[in-house]
């Protein structure tokens, strides 16, 4: 049973570029969030998808974007590129039936924008 | 609004040492509780959690009881390994929405 998968696995952009994440969901999820990680801290709540809308969204600017696709699978996009954009961003998977339900997490893509 | 608060760190224990690593919460509604390990260059993997007042979460040795009154979750495990050097993350889903709100994390490192 594969895990979350995202693509790629680091990046190197510079800054005012634009750039897009992938991840893949846990077989047999259809709920995918997406967190930033910045070194040394815990990842911050981007935003989450499901039935290919987005249904909750955290404290980042609209230079911040996402898509779902009907396999459930998603899109973060990021325009302008700032140097405090540079993180790990993590993906996360889980099923929409309860919120106690446990998140899966991905390995991550690290972004360096220089 | 919601928050985690975690033990600074970092922390460095001798192999078979106990540990306790602190979480408090604020949080509206009834959180649901969870601690995330992640391990170098490593994605986060789910430790354990636990959904309502006093229910206990346990894996691999660990362990953490919701403490509503304390508003508090405190990790702890009665004999470390090396195998156990990690960053620690308690984190909430609160009420009814299903987004995490994490610590800043506890480094732990484990010495032979």
């Amino acid at each position: 049973d594969a895990g979350v998968t995202q693509s790629p696995t680091h990046l190197i952009k510079t800054r005012g570029q634009q750039v897009t994440l992938r991840c893949s969901p846990k077989s047999g999820h259809d709920t995918v969030s997406w967190y930033q990680q910045a070194l040394g801290q815990g990842p911050q709540f981007i935003f989450q998808y499901y039935e290919e809308e987005e249904r909750q969204r955290g404290n980042f600017p609209d230079r911040f974007s996402g898509h779902q696709f009907p396999n459930y699978s998603s899109e973060l996009n990021v325009n302008a590129l700032l140097l405090g954009d540079s993180a790990l961003y993590l993906c996360a998977s889980s099923p929409k039936a309860s919120r106690t339900d446990t998140q899966y997490f991905g390995p991550g893509t690290r972004l360096t924008v220089l | 609004g919601n928050s985690v608060t975690q033990m600074e760190g970092p922390v460095t224990l001798s192999e078979e040492a106990f540990l306790t690593i602190n979480c408090t919460y604020t949080a509206t509604g009834y959180p649901s509780l969870f601690w995330y390990v992640q391990y170098p260059g490593e994605g986060l993997q789910l430790l354990l959690k636990a959904t309502k007042a006093d229910d206990k979460g346990s894996n691999k040795g660990f362990e953490a009881t919701y403490r509503k009154e304390t508003t508090s979750f405190h990790l702890e495990k009665g004999s470390v390994q090396v195998s156990d050097s990690a960053v620690y993350f308690c984190a909430l889903t609160p009420g009814s929405a299903r987004q995490l709100t994490f610590g800043s994390g506890t480094q732990l490192t484990v010495l032979p």
